[in-house]
């Protein structure tokens, strides 16, 4: 998972507690990306963005914040309108100019449990 | 709408034997195509892509995959299959001039190779 960083590997969220995600790269990527991934659902899409202060909802966004004040930065903000958070969350990026098409690069995941 | 499905929850097959995971995908007009590997509480790993060209495209460890347009279908497959093998499989799409849209993915293929 070189040159993307996700922190904490493991979270622990209270009842009605909004909780942070960190996603920081170095790698000079242009897009960030939020998938959520739940068992026999595969990766379902939470936010993205192509560009410093500008993000775009994904298929799953209600409940969740991001910002994009920094290229290399892209945090998640789990909120309590979030009913059911708990669930494995992956941070993901890839350039966005090039030669050719580019898959993405994961971080090692953040696992979150609501207690 | 772009779309990956990947009929099969659950692969079995013996050390030594061949293996096949099955992708099938929804695109409007020429795709990209992904497979990606997931080992416990880790992020996802590149494993190969197909953009052009050949329709047999040759991976990370051994793996390679059919591009087939006709029946619409990526399956990955390797010759002689490894107990390290074991793992979660994605496959994933996204249209070739579709705009740099987010990475369509399969809900996820659980190989398990047995010795």
């Amino acid at each position: 998972d070189g040159g993307i960083t996700q922190s904490p590997k493991y979270l622990f969220r209270k009842e009605g507690q909004n909780v942070t995600l960190s996603c920081e790269q170095n790698l000079n990527h242009d897009a960030m990306y939020w998938y959520r991934q739940d068992p026999g659902q595969g990766l379902r899409l939470i936010y993205y963005s192509q560009i410093v202060n500008d993000f775009q909802k994904g298929d799953i966004a209600e409940g969740y914040s991001v910002s994009r004040e920094k290229k290399e930065s892209f945090p998640l903000t789990v909120t309590s309108a979030q009913k059911n958070p708990t669930a494995f969350y992956l941070c993901a990026i890839t350039p966005l100019t090039g030669p050719g098409d580019y898959g993405y690069t994961f971080g090692s995941g953040t696992r979150l449990t609501v207690v | 709408a772009q779309s990956v499905a990947q009929p099969e929850d659950q692969v079995n097959v013996a050390e030594g034997n061949p293996l096949t995971v099955k992708c099938t995908y929804s695109v409007s007009g020429n795709p990209y195509l992904f497979w990606y590997v997931q080992y416990p509480n880790r992020g996802l790993q590149f494993l190969l892509k197909y953009i052009t060209g050949d329709n047999l495209v040759k991976g990370s460890y051994g793996f390679e995959a059919e591009f087939n347009k006709s029946q619409t279908s990526f399956h990955l497959k390797k010759p002689s299959a490894l107990v390290s093998d074991s793992a979660l499989y994605f496959c994933a799409v996204r249209a070739l001039n579709s705009g740099n849209t987010p990475l369509v993915f399969g809900k996820g293929t659980r190989l398990s190779v047995i010795a």
